[in-house]
């Protein structure tokens, strides 16, 4: 069975940094793309990140490039979001997704819920 | 303000059909396939069409996705109440480099 499971969301102070984790599981991790989606309360989806397999090319929506940095690690089976200089406006729960193809996510996590307020 | 254009809400009685439209441009529907999702509350996205109106394992065929030109729609028919969800459109856009979704649709039943 396909799971992925988002962790370290919490509450962040305005301009500081949090790192997202994505465990993922039931499937050859190292031959998919995979991606962060997230969602401001009671808003709609918004696309963040991508990052290809095996070669790690990266792609960032226009709000994120210069501050969040994904990554893969799929020796660990795992993909990350580094989040920096942090925003009230970047308060949202983020999903994690595996693709099938470049707008197509067949599974997503369950979300980590993540609060930027000081 | 969303890339992809949705109306904010649809409604259907238990039976009904009803069909939920996502317009673009040339630049994501225009030159690519089209993906739905749904959406219950409190729940992850769950991928409900891809490539216009193919349909993943598990998705009944009561549902289903169209194309053209530049806009897409959503059909849902013999409607129940367990449609009740948002429903969102996405396309990859050529000009962005990335996928954008529709502002979503909030069904009831």
């Amino acid at each position: 069975e396909v799971q992925l499971v988002e962790s370290g969301g919490g509450l962040i102070k305005p301009g500081g940094s949090l790192r997202l984790s994505c465990a993922a599981s039931g499937f050859t991790f190292s031959s998919y793309n995979m991606n962060w989606v997230r969602q401001a309360p009671g808003k709609g989806l918004e696309w963040v990140s991508s990052i290809t397999s095996p070669v790690a090319y990266t792609y960032y929506g226009d709000s994120f490039k210069g501050r969040f940095t994904i990554s893969r690690d799929n020796a660990k089976n795992s993909l990350y979001l580094q989040m920096n200089s942090l925003r009230a406006e970047d308060t949202a729960v983020y999903y994690c997704a595996r693709s099938i193809s470049p707008a197509s996510f067949d599974y997503w996590g369950q979300g980590t819920l993540v609060t930027v307020s000081s | 303000q969303s890339v992809l254009t949705q109306p904010p809400s649809a409604s259907g009685t238990p039976g009904q059909r009803v069909t939920i439209s996502c317009s673009g441009s040339s630049s994501n529907i225009g030159g690519n396939s089209v993906t739905w999702y749904q959406q219950l509350p409190g729940t992850a996205p769950k991928l409900l069409i891809y490539i216009n109106n193919e349909r993943p394992s598990g998705v009944p065929d009561r549902i289903s996705g169209s194309k053209s030109g530049t806009s897409a729609s959503l059909a849902i028919s013999g409607l129940q109440s367990e449609d009740e969800a948002d429903y969102y459109c996405a396309a990859w856009d050529d000009s962005l480099n990335g996928p954008v979704f529709g502002g979503g649709t909030k069904l009831t039943v």
